[in-house]
């Protein structure tokens, strides 16, 4: 059964540490997503890759924020220094061009202390 | 431009009561239409789709269908269970693009 795969689940850090989260696509997607969900703001888009390349990073604060996709096994997103208000449940999610849906893994929780 | 506009909730019902969440959009060209649903803890899912005018999407009891006149994608279950509590969002995609979703609706059904 195919799923996108996001690691960490949880993390806890401290202000100022750096943390990367990554993301394994389904095997075969053409199209990445990250997404951040807060009570607050909702579901926010942070980037959207096609084909490994970035096509939109409008919603990700660039002084911090990145994200990149190596290879087309490995999306990663990456926040240097991390601060409070970054808390919040970060999604990856993965599709095709071709059909418009998007498969959605369980999300990374975290916790900015 | 893009942009989905759905019910603001929460949304609270009996159990076998009949669900509505309203949902429009606006798009350039012919989008892609979806509702997800999110459940606790965990991503969003696919619940229903429907790619052009008219179409009607259906899974697990609900329903939308695709109004180009109305620029609406309304979801409806005629009888909800609590099984059905979580947050429904719906969603646009033009052809090749991003996705745009709304705000999110969330559901509690009370038995």
């Amino acid at each position: 059964d195919a799923r996108v795969t996001q690691t960490p689940r949880h993390k806890v850090t401290e202000m100022g540490q750096e943390v990367t989260m990554r993301c394994q696509p389904i095997l075969g997607h053409n199209t990445v997503f990250w997404y951040r969900q807060t009570m607050m703001q909702g579901l926010e888009l942070l980037a959207y890759f096609r084909n490994r390349a970035p096509l939109d990073d409008s919603g990700m604060p660039k002084d911090r924020f990145s994200a990149e996709m190596p290879d087309a096994t490995l999306a990663t997103l990456k926040i240097q220094p991390s601060e409070p208000r970054d808390s919040a449940v970060y999604f990856c999610a993965s599709g095709l061009v071709r059909t418009g849906e998007l498969f959605f893994g369980e999300g990374s929780r975290l916790t900015v202390l | 431009g893009n942009s989905v506009t759905q019910m603001e909730g929460p949304v609270t019902l009996s159990e076998e009561a009949f669900l509505t969440i309203n949902c429009t959009y606006t798009a350039t060209g012919y989008p892609s239409l979806f509702w997800y649903v999110q459940y606790p803890g965990e991503g969003l899912q696919l619940l229903l789709k429907a790619t052009k005018a008219d179409d009607k999407g259906s899974n697990k009891g609900f329903e939308a269908t695709y109004r180009k006149e109305t620029t609406s994608f309304h979801l409806e279950k005629g009888s909800v269970q609590v099984s059905d509590s979580a947050v429904y969002f719906c969603a646009l995609t033009p052809p090749g693009n991003q996705f745009y979703f709304g705000t999110g609706t969330s559901l509690t059904v009370i038995p």
